[in-house]
């Protein structure tokens, strides 16, 4: 079965500061997304990242695959208040054509 | 927007009461989806379709039963709403990208069983 763990769960950060949020998988799985999430609202695709070594970066936002490892990580840079929100990887089941999902990084940028 | 619309937003509902949430796509896309989501899971796949009238079932489907007869509409029903069952539920499709593919989520709908 497969199986997403996402860490930290939370994350208080200052603005100006760097961070990773790092998500592991426990099966074999090519395909890896980043969704946003802010209160009250639906999910916002940030990443799609389809192969080993693969690196996708949009604004302050960097998303890495090392299928080998089965890690995925999403690193900010210089945050922003803006950028507060919750963070959920997810990784494709082929069993199902569909995702299993991280519990969610709730990250808050402070100022 | 990829055309992805889910209705009600809201609902209240008495425990016992059978319940029918509406997912509706405007763009013929095959897969159609329905998750649940609480506090500390993520999303959970609940149910799943792949076609008119082809369904499977997901992760936590015990208690919830789906539907769909025309490709636009997935319907999700709880047969007898309980407790457990309050969440947010998000229909999410599945839709091409660039030669892959990714997914496009409804706006939620919010459920309370009282």
């Amino acid at each position: 079965e497969l199986k997403v763990e996402q860490n930290p769960l939370f994350l208080s950060m200052q603005e100006g500061k760097n961070y990773t949020i790092y998500c592991n998988y426990s099966t074999t799985s090519d395909r890896l997304y980043w969704y946003r999430q802010d209160p009250g609202k639906s999910l916002e695709s940030l990443f799609v990242l389809l192969s080993n070594g693969a690196v996708k970066q949009e604004g302050r936002l960097m998303a890495s695959l090392d299928t080998k490892a089965r890690l995925s990580t999403l690193h900010i840079t210089a945050a922003v208040h803006d950028l507060s929100a919750t963070y959920f990887c997810a990784v494709g089941d082929y069993n199902n054509n569909d995702m299993r999902f991280g519990a969610g990084t709730r990250l808050t940028v402070k100022p | 927007d990829a055309g992805i619309t889910q209705s009600p937003r809201h609902k209240v509902t008495e425990t016992g009461t059978p319940v029918t949430l509406r997912c509706h796509q405007t763009e013929n896309h095959r897969y159609m989806y329905w998750y649940r989501q609480d506090p500390g899971h993520g999303l959970r796949l609940i149910h799943y379709s792949y076609g008119v009238k082809d369904t499977d079932k997901g992760e936590v489907s015990d208690g919830y039963s789906v539907s769909r007869s025309k490709t636009e509409d997935f319907l999700l029903t709880l047969e007898s709403a309980t407790s457990s069952q309050t969440s947010v539920y998000f229909c999410a499709i599945c839709i091409s990208l660039s030669g892959d593919y990714g997914y496009t989520f409804g706006s939620g709908t919010r459920l309370t069983v009282v």
